[in-house]
């Protein structure tokens, strides 16, 4: 099926610990981003990118790196862990108009 | 300053009755995109409604539609006859063109909807 993918769904990890959550689409979209979203907060955004090659920073981006070498995948690393990035991430993709199509999250908690 | 603004943290709505929730946001652009997005229980993000700035009616999708008042800078969602199923958090979004494109979000609004 068509959409984002995401992974993993769940993870822990330790203070200062590193990993990469994974980001996917096979819709050819050109832009896509990182949201996390925090219990009263909304989402906010951390990292998005225009395009192959291009990113840029949200409202949220310390403690995470972007990279963007193919328009399919947007990975998103924390180099390292804060009990602070305990969230749950979202990637979203976006066409040429219109909303974004959401992956179906992370949960990620951080001791 | 707080792009979007949803001054509803939470709502209880009798099952059968039509819902607003409120959507007021700020922007200095003259071409910008509004968005809801319904996030149930689950946790996934289903895309509701959009309404373009130059759009001159309000957008309508089955059960919601967008009172879109651009003077008052206010993008309410109406659901009209509500179900149990409508119960969720709802997220009121905007795209601005001149900003690169970024979808920003509001706090959400918790809607509980009574048998």
């Amino acid at each position: 099926n068509a959409g984002v993918t995401q992974t993993p769904k769940f993870q822990v990890l330790k203070t200062g610990q590193s990993m990469t959550l994974q980001c996917a689409q096979d819709m050819n979209h050109e832009y896509m981003s990182w949201y996390r979203q925090d219990p009263g907060m909304g989402l906010r955004l951390i990292h998005y990118s225009v395009g192959a090659g291009i990113t840029d920073q949200g409202e949220v981006p310390n403690g995470y790196n972007v990279s963007r070498s193919t328009t399919e995948d947007f990975p998103l690393r924390l180099l390292s862990a804060a009990p602070s990035q305990t969230s749950v991430y979202f990637c979203a993709s976006r066409g040429l108009n219109y909303g974004y199509t959401f992956g179906s999250g992370t949960r990620l908690t951080v001791v | 300053a707080q792009k979007i603004t949803q001054t509803q943290p939470g709502m209880f709505v009798q099952e059968k009755e039509a819902v607003t929730l409120d959507c007021t946001y700020d922007t200095s652009d003259q071409s910008y995109g509004l968005f809801w997005y319904k996030q149930p229980s689950s946790g996934e993000m289903i895309f509701l409604i959009y309404q373009g700035s130059y759009d001159e009616q309000n957008a309508t999708e089955g059960r919601y539609s967008l009172n879109f008042q651009k003077a008052r800078k206010s993008a309410n969602l109406v659901i009209s006859a509500s179900q149990l199923g409508d119960s969720a958090m709802y997220f009121c979004a905007m795209r601005e063109r001149e900003r690169d494109d970024k979808i920003i979000f509001g706090k959400g609004t918790r809607l509980h909807i009574l048998p």
